[in-house]
């Protein structure tokens, strides 16, 4: 139990353009999903939090209007990165919390590429 | 000021060769310490949740302990696939998390 996907498992994309990353939890409610972001050979660096129906909580020097989370349902939290440029090519991770005082739940990541 | 510090950075034993990897954490109001696994490009796999200090985990070649203070993760006759890196997070008041940078362990046949 305690599943969590991400689509794309990769993407390039042209600078200019907008990218979406999906993160599902698949066999349980999410109340709470957490955006991360990881350069190589780094940890985690946490985004922003977000929980179903509300405004996410974005992190100090994360730009809300460049990344863009809505979480739609239980299950569903999408991150896009609007207006992409080279440096925001990295490794771009979710989890989720059962909201059961446990661990969060990491998704497999998605990397993204911004030629 | 919260903050998680893994050391060390990087750890290469021969296969066989038992080690620990040490967690040491400044947060206030913790609520749990975690350790997982990540291989390169994957996303981190749940391993262990530790509450309370002299709380103990194992699994296969894994012991994970706790104090007031640090945790640490025991390796056991390592084998080559136990390489990865090992984060730890600690998850404390207001619903924060903290991770450290990891210990890359690389394990020699």
């Amino acid at each position: 139990g305690a599943v969590v996907s991400q689509h794309p498992s990769w993407v390039i994309c042209k600078s200019g353009t907008s990218v979406k990353i999906e993160c599902r939890s698949l066999d349980f409610q999410a109340t709470t999903m957490f955006w991360y972001r990881q350069f190589p050979k780094q940890s985690l660096m946490l985004m922003a939090t977000s929980n179903e129906g509300s405004k996410a909580t974005y992190e100090q020097g994360v730009e809300k209007d460049k990344f863009l989370i809505n979480h739609a349902s239980l299950t569903l939290s999408t991150l896009t990165v609007t207006s992409a440029h080279p440096e925001d090519s990295s490794f771009y991770i979710c989890s989720a919390d059962r909201g059961l005082g446990e661990t969060q739940y990491f998704g497999p990541g998605t990397r993204l590429l911004v030629l | 000021e919260d903050q998680v510090t893994q050391s060390p950075e990087a750890l290469r034993l021969q296969e066989g060769e038992s080690s620990s990897l040490n967690c040491s954490y400044t947060v206030s109001g913790l609520r749990g310490l975690f350790w997982y696994r990540q291989d390169p490009g994957k996303g981190p796999e749940f391993l262990f949740t530790l509450y309370s200090a002299g709380e103990e985990k194992e699994k296969e070649r894994l012991k994970a302990t706790l104090t007031k203070k640090e945790s640490f993760l025991h390796i056991t006759a390592p084998k080559p696939e136990d390489s990865a890196t090992y984060l730890c997070a600690v998850h404390g008041k207001g619903n924060q998390f903290y991770f450290g940078t990891g210990t890359s362990l690389t394990v020699i046949p």
